[in-house]
């Protein structure tokens, strides 16, 4: 089975940076997804790692380690509009034929104050 | 917009009733994903349709069943309703080639059993 942790909820001022944790245990691995959703909306794509290090992209920057089953989100120079839940989701083993299959965390609930 | 359609947006019924989502990808997209979103449980994998055939199966409860029709569009039938079965209901969609292959979410469809 899988299990993904992340911490439920946090707070941070707007300007500052943020990151937000994701361990996870698989039995395979084929890629760490970082979502963003804001409430009653659907999940939009942040980010992607299937190999250690550091992904960036504008703002917001991934990175994986795969011998730790850790990942964490930077949100850099937050604004208002950050406030949202951000979910990690691990693809196990990329199936024969397309499966793709994710298994997401509960998703960790970020409010940006000024 | 991510290009996913789902219909309706809403949808309020009755326990023990039989209910039929809508789901339509994005164009050129040959994956599509069903996913539960309740406020206890985070974002449940259902079930993934690729060019009309399943792929890969969650935790589906037997009540639920989904199809992948030849115009690549998908509906997802829930029966026998309970009211554990309130929640948002996410089609998502990918190309289903792509070295990521990351899914695409539609606005969901609400389902609130009375």
């Amino acid at each position: 089975g899988q299990n993904i942790d992340q911490p439920t909820e946090m707070t941070a001022t707007e300007g500052a940076i943020v990151q937000i944790n994701c361990t996870y245990q698989t039995s395979g691995f084929n890629g760490l997804f970082w979502y963003q959703q804001h409430a009653g909306e659907a999940p939009t794509f942040l980010s992607y790692n299937v190999l250690d290090g550091l992904e960036e992209k504008g703002r917001f920057s991934s990175f994986l380690s795969r011998s730790k089953g850790y990942s964490y989100l930077l949100l850099k120079e937050l604004q208002m509009k950050d406030s949202a839940s951000y979910l990690c989701a691990v693809r196990d083993v990329r199936l024969t034929g397309g499966g793709n299959k994710l298994t997401f965390g509960t998703g960790t609930q970020l409010k940006v104050e000024l | 917009d991510s290009g996913v359609t789902q219909t309706p947006k809403h949808l309020i019924t009755a326990t023990g009733q039989r209910v039929t989502l809508r789901c339509s990808p994005r164009s050129g997209d040959l994956s599509v994903y069903w996913y539960q979103q309740s406020l206890d449980q985070g974002l449940q994998f259902l079930i993934q349709y690729y060019n009309g055939e399943e792929r890969a199966k969650g935790n589906i409860l037997e009540r639920f069943s989904a199809q992948q029709f030849p115009d690549l569009h998908s509906e997802l039938n829930l029966s026998s309703l309970e009211l554990g079965d309130s929640a948002l209901y996410f089609c998502a969609s990918s190309d289903g080639t792509s070295g990521i292959d990351e899914q695409f979410f539609g606005p969901g469809t609400r389902l609130t059993v009375l």
